[in-house]
């Protein structure tokens, strides 16, 4: 049974900083993983998605990258601002169309 | 293109009564994934669609829980004879039948049950 785990679970940081968010999965036959992000009381945004045979996948200021065979996936946000404060789920699933197991989540504080 | 809608976005229920949820898929999305967020705790899938099929349904609670997706409309999401349990936040995601299999999610339907 696939477990997805995410460090830290809070994280609070000055406008500005660069951030690593951790994403770590037990199972390594995934297909793809997805990184969200979800503001309270709002649904989930997609932010990046990196298929199994990638390595990595850069939108703007985010840069997600893949180590299937470790089990782990980073997120990377640079020069973070108070609108990147949100929850960030990491999600994997094993086979093509099949639903999506998520982690619990880091809920990031960028402070102006 | 819209996003995928869901509806209502509220919904107040007192025990006993049903819950019908409603979502609307992306344009040319043609698979729907159910998922819940009960309260502290994180995303949990329930059910994965396509039109007129229930492909999973292993994540769904055997009573008093059911889904569809009719050839026309929206997939329904039925809650019987809700309990205080079912209180939480139900999201409804849609992928395209090709390409790299991306979900897209709504806003959400936060059901309370009184």
């Amino acid at each position: 049974k696939q477990e997805v785990t995410q460090i830290p679970a809070a994280l609070s940081v000055p406008e500005g900083e660069n951030l690593v968010l951790n994403c770590s999965f037990t199972d390594s036959a995934i297909y793809n993983l997805q990184w969200f992000r979800q503001d309270p009381g709002k649904g989930l945004t997609s932010l990046l998605l990196i298929q199994s045979s990638q390595r990595e996948q850069t939108s703007g200021r985010l840069n997600a990258s893949l180590d299937k065979s470790s089990g782990r996936s980073t997120l990377y946000i640079a020069a973070s601002q108070p609108g990147d404060s949100a929850t960030y789920l990491c999600a994997v699933n094993r086979h093509y169309g099949q639903n999506f197991v998520f982690g619990p989540g880091t809920r990031l504080s960028v402070l102006p | 293109n819209a996003g995928v809608m869901q509806n209502p976005r509220h919904l107040v229920r007192r025990r006993g009564q049903e819950a019908r949820l409603r979502c609307s898929p992306m344009k040319g999305h043609s698979h729907v994934y159910w998922y819940r967020q009960l309260p502290e705790e994180g995303l949990k899938f329930m059910v994965y669609l396509q039109k007129e099929n229930i492909i999973d349904e292993s994540g769904m609670p055997k009573e008093r829980f059911s889904a569809e997706f009719p050839k026309e409309g929206p997939s329904i999401l039925r809650i019987q004879q809700v309990v205080r349990g079912d209180s939480a936040a139900y999201f409804c995601a849609s992928s395209p039948l090709s390409g790299r299999n991306e979900q897209f999610f709504g806003p959400g339907t936060r059901l309370t049950v009184l």
